[in-house]
């Protein structure tokens, strides 16, 4: 599935730093999440945003601020990370029109916080 | 609590054999359940899906077989090929009870599948 975007692929930042993650669908869906997958762990919903508003906040650190402007578009702003937060985040969006609802994945977002 | 479970880490599999990934569940509340292939440095793709309604669903080479009374899917790949080889992850969702228009997916932590040639 290729409807769904994430830049930048790779990103490496300091605890300092301040950087976004975008998302972009191209699927005309409803919804859309931010997962992070960290090493040998499940894939942790982190939000889940629906027709634009913040619906479910899954106690992540406000170190992570999502910000949803439109249906097509989703971000991820990131600031005074913490080495551990390095992980892999996937974007996904899926139809959100009533069960059941399949979502799909973006490539992804390499993340290094050193 | 880990809702989803796939209890083997990784499978090996000769080229053109079945390969069958296992995963097992305890929430009675799920009613959805896909499985997503994913490839390293990419992001997850999904493959298939079955309802609780069903049992059986099957595309192509690919089936999900659903036993509801023992809480246990299962991913089908006959014939397997070596471009099959991924990590397979699968999820669940309480589409219908939990009472939202999206997918809330709680997935298990994977099973790395090998196909030798």
């Amino acid at each position: 599935e290729t409807g769904v975007t994430q830049t930048p692929r790779h990103l490496v930042m300091g605890m300092t730093n301040k950087k976004s993650l975008k998302c972009e669908q191209h699927l005309g869906h409803n919804a859309m999440y931010w997962y992070k997958q960290s090493a040998k762990k499940p894939l942790e919903l982190m939000f889940v945003y629906s027709l634009e508003e913040r619906v479910e906040n899954n106690s992540v650190p406000s170190r992570f601020s999502p910000e949803c402007p439109n249906s097509s578009h989703l971000f991820l702003h990131l600031h005074t990370l913490q080495p551990e937060d390095s992980a892999l985040y996937l974007c996904a969006s899926s139809p959100g029109q009533g069960a059941p609802d399949t979502q799909y994945f973006g490539p992804g977002t390499r993340l290094t916080v050193l | 609590d880990q809702q989803v479970k796939q209890n083997s880490p990784s499978l090996s599999v000769q080229e053109g054999r079945i390969s069958i990934l296992n995963c097992d569940y305890t929430n009675s509340m799920f009613d959805y359940f896909l499985w997503y292939k994913k490839y390293p440095a990419e992001g997850p793709t999904f493959l298939i899906s079955i309802s609780s309604i069903k049992d059986k669903n099957e595309d192509g080479r690919f089936t999900v077989f659903l036993n509801k009374s023992a809480k246990h899917l299962s991913l089908h790949i006959v014939p397997s090929q070596p471009g099959d080889s991924a990590v397979y992850f699968c999820a669940a969702s309480a589409g219908s009870a939990g009472g939202t228009s999206y997918g809330k997916l709680t997935f298990g932590q994977g099973t790395i599948l090998t196909v030798h040639p």
